[in-house]
């Protein structure tokens, strides 16, 4: 079967640094995604690996370990508007068909 | 592009009612996804269609969903006879072939309430 694993819920400062983490036990691995959520809005795009090391992105960069099955996304200089549900997708096999973690809501503090 | 369109946004029935969802996908993207989200169970997986037929319905919950793909601009979730327990927000989401970086991209969803 499919397992995907995140924090439920974090907290962080403004202006800080913040890393979400996020295993997974999956068949068939062929990428993992990580997709930002605003309350009450549609899941957008963040950040894509399929190879192991870092992919970075502005102040966004996500981390992806295969061996270990284990990825992070880590967001710096946090922003007010960064306060949303952060989401770990693992697409299996060779198609894209993509199963979703329970997300983290992450609350950005003045 | 216009993105995702689903309409309605919002749609509240009575327990029993049939509720039709509808989607348009961004205009050449060959897959579509409809998913469902609730607090309790996070965002699932209902199923997929690549090039309008469906590939994996594994995750529609009951005989009660079903889904069609008539054309390549349009879809549509059915839910007869619909129950409270069915009240969740409803996204739909399309991509072009697979492979490499391509993601999916989110419709604005569809608010369910079945009272």
């Amino acid at each position: 079967g499919q397992n995907i694993d995140q924090p439920t819920e974090m907290t962080a400062t403004e202006g800080a640094i913040v890393q979400i983490n996020c295993t997974y036990q999956t068949s068939g691995f062929n990428g993992l995604f990580w997709y930002q959520q605003h309350a009450g809005e549609a899941p957008t795009f963040l950040s894509y690996n399929v190879l192991d090391g870092l992919e970075e992105k502005g102040r966004f960069s996500s981390f992806l370990s295969r061996s270990k099955g284990y990825s992070y996304l880590l967001l710096k200089e946090l922003q007010m508007k960064d306060s949303a549900s952060y989401l770990c997708a693992v697409r299996v096999y060779n198609n894209n068909d993509m199963r979703f973690g329970a997300g983290t809501r992450l609350t950005v503090k003045p | 592009d216009a993105g995702v369109i689903q309409s309605p946004r919002h749609e509240v029935t009575e327990m029993g009612q049939e509720v039709t969802l509808r989607c348009k996908p961004i205009s050449g993207h060959d897959y579509l996804f409809w998913y469902r989200q609730t607090m309790m169970r996070g965002l699932e997986l209902l199923i997929y269609f690549n090039n309008n037929v469906p590939i994996d319905d594994s995750g529609m919950p009951e005989d009660r969903f079903s889904a069609k793909m008539p054309n390549a601009s349009f879809s549509t979730l059915k839910i007869q006879p619909s129950e409270p327990r069915d009240s969740a927000v409803y996204f739909c989401a399309s991509s072009l072939l697979a492979g490499g970086t391509d993601t999916q991209y989110f419709g604005p969803g569809t608010r369910l309430t079945v009272l």
